[in-house]
This record gives structure tokens, sequence and C-alpha cells, in this order.
């Protein structure tokens, strides 16, 4: 069974740039939630999909936005690139919110850098 | 004061010892917890689940949760090498639907 695709695993962007990064849950799993990490914040929440509904934000700028599709599968866009946006981006899936057994399944994670 | 708070380590533990690792939380509506493995460069990965209080066990992992003291803790026994990582504790509260990271505990296993 696949596991969270995310894609691409590295990208290089510069100030002012925007970038789509992309998740595929694992088979059968609705829910998508993305996570940014950095080494001084830690795993920072963004948002959670279900049913190609955002039922939850982080504390993000409105320059960070989300969409999932009806196969599930998820992007999340930067606008406006800052220094600041330098982080790994991570997806995780679950197979519906509130399933308080599962937790999430990670991807490997986009790497994203701003210069 | 922070919703999820781990001691950030580094916690050093001699190979076949026991590691323990701590965890607490704020919000007393917190339902579900998870232990999360990240190695350096990779992902997290779930280890452990738990949401009843009292112990949980998985091969060499137990999970000790106590809601009354809001206080959540993993137990490693007979540490090997390859548990050397950053252990994450996560915390569900479904009214919000999303999980709550600490900012982890660095292990590290000394042969």
């Amino acid at each position: 069974k696949a596991g969270v695709t995310q894609t691409p695993r590295y990208l290089i962007k510069t100030r002012g740039q925007q970038v789509t990064l992309s998740c595929s849950p694992i088979s059968g799993h609705r829910s998508v939630s993305w996570y940014q990490q950095t080494p001084g914040q830690g795993l920072q929440f963004l948002f959670e999909y279900f049913s190609e509904t955002q039922r939850n934000k982080g504390n993000f700028p409105g320059r960070f936005s989300g969409r999932q599709f009806s196969n599930s599968r998820s992007e999340m866009n930067v606008s406006t690139l800052e220094l600041g946006d330098s982080a790994l981006y991570l997806c995780a899936s679950s197979p519906q919110p509130q399933d308080r057994t599962y937790g999430y399944t990670f991807g490997s994670g986009t790497r994203l850098t701003v210069v | 004061q922070k919703e999820v708070e781990q001691n950030s380590g580094p916690l050093s533990v001699p190979e076949g010892a026991i590691a323990s690792l701590n965890c607490t939380y704020s919000d007393r509506g917190s339902q579900s917890f998870f232990w999360y493995r990240q190695y350096s460069g990779k992902s997290p990965e779930l280890i452990m689940s738990i949401y009843s209080n009292g112990d949980k066990e998985d091969g060499r992992f137990t999970a000790q949760l106590n809601k009354a003291s809001q206080y959540v803790s993993l137990l490693i026994r007979d540490s090997q090498p390859s548990d050397s990582a950053t252990y994450l504790c996560a915390v569900n509260d479904f009214g919000n639907e999303k999980l709550t990271f600490g900012t982890g505990t660095r292990l590290t296993i000394i042969p």
C-alpha cells in the first residue's frame, strides 16, 4: 500500500515568488493535514481538509492557502514568498477526522528554501 | 504556557537501559495522544497512540497516560542505538481536529 506522497521533494524559490506543493494521501484516506516544520518553531499546523472542505486553519497569514480535490489529493500554495517561509512542509493523512486511534501518517515532506 | 511541553534534551541513555520520555499538555479537553519518532532528515513516524488512562504496551514501547495530571509518557525498554531520534508528543483535541505537537526530545542511545 503506497504511503503519503509529496511532490516535489525539494524546491528553491526566490523571495516574492509563489509555490504550490502537492500531496497524495494513502488510498482510502480522506483527511489531509499540512504542517510546517522549522528548527525554531517545531511542527506548526497549517490546515486540515476533509471532503474538499477546509475544516481547520492554523495561525498563518493569508499567503498560505490550500485546497483538496474530489480524489482527496491536496495542494497548498504560498504566495509572495518570504525568507522565513523556508521550512519542511509535511502533509499527513488519516482515514477521517476524529479517528482517535489512528493518528496521522506523514509524507516525506517538501523542503522549501527561499533565497 | 505552551500547549504541549517536552524536555528538549538531549537525553542520553546506555544501550539496553530504559529510556523515559515525558510530555505535559495544557488542554483538559484533549482526547488522544500520540508519540512520533523522527530521524534526522526524515518525516515523523507514528509509534504509539493512547487515549485511555493507564498503560499501553507495544513491543519494547509503553505509553502511559494520566489525564488528571495532564501527563503522557513513553518508555522504551532495552534501548537500541537505532532508537536514537527525536521523539515528538502530539495531542489531538477533536473539537479543533488537529494535532498539536511538542517541540520534541532528542534521544541518544550510547552503545
